[in-house]
């Protein structure tokens, strides 16, 4: 049952570009979400977070955006830099039902291209 | 910056055999949380623990495995008898509160049962 889908595998951007990265959601009780950027070797690190109260969240070069009634979310990096390239992760959880777990996506390997 | 630290970070086991991964928290850090990889596929969540008791388990986490917190800063997951589906990275991760929390994971371990 893959509640949180990330639907491509794969993305290469040019330096400088904007890099977009997507996630989809079944569980309507979802209501966080983190993004998390793991390079190889490592664990994942956190990148940004979303509440559902919110449609935006922005940090510096990285903008999550929410859209609830599509149950998506997207990740925009502006502008892409080499060491953007990455496994990026969605991640999102339901804080209504008590549950502590986040159940993350199968990634997006992002390359970043100079 | 704190950080999780997680020991070792290769396993290599015999099919039957017990491993123990160990994860030293960031310290002031109350939720902690075990999750897995299995190569090329999503991080899926195992296990989370607080106030000295696992406060949710997936499916996977069977009775093969146990989460232990053996003292004030260690976290241990035990595989009893391991097999060669349990091959994974293994990565700790803990949190301050079990709210709208980031997680800050560790490298991991790669366990590689034979």
């Amino acid at each position: 049952d893959q509640q949180v889908k990330q639907n491509s595998p794969s993305l290469s951007v040019q330096e400088g570009r904007i890099s977009i990265l997507n996630c989809d959601y079944t569980n309507s009780m979802f209501d966080y979400f983190l993004w998390y950027k793991k390079y190889p070797a490592e664990g994942p690190t956190f990148l940004i977070s979303i509440s559902s109260i919110k449609d935006k969240n922005e940090d510096g070069r990285f903008t999550v955006f929410l859209n609830k009634s599509a149950k998506h979310l997207s990740l925009h990096i502006v502008p892409s830099q080499p060491g953007d390239s990455a496994v990026y992760f969605c991640a999102a959880r339901g804080t209504t039902s008590g549950t502590y777990k986040y159940i993350f996506g199968t990634g997006t390997r992002l390359k970043v291209l100079a | 910056e704190p950080e999780v630290t997680q020991t070792p970070s290769h396993q290599v086991t015999q099919m039957g055999q017990e491993v123990i991964l160990r994860c030293v928290p960031i310290s002031n850090h109350l939720y902690f949380y075990w999750y897995r990889q299995i190569l090329g596929q999503k991080v899926e969540f195992l296990v989370s623990f607080y106030n000295n008791e696992i406060s949710e388990k997936s499916e996977i986490f069977d009775d093969q495995f146990s989460v232990e917190r053996p003292d004030g800063s260690n976290f241990t997951l035990k595989i009893r008898s391991t097999k060669l589906e349990d091959s994974a990275m293994y990565f700790c991760a803990s949190s301050i509160r079990g709210g709208n929390e980031k997680l800050f994971f560790g490298s991991g371990t790669q366990l590689s049962v034979l």
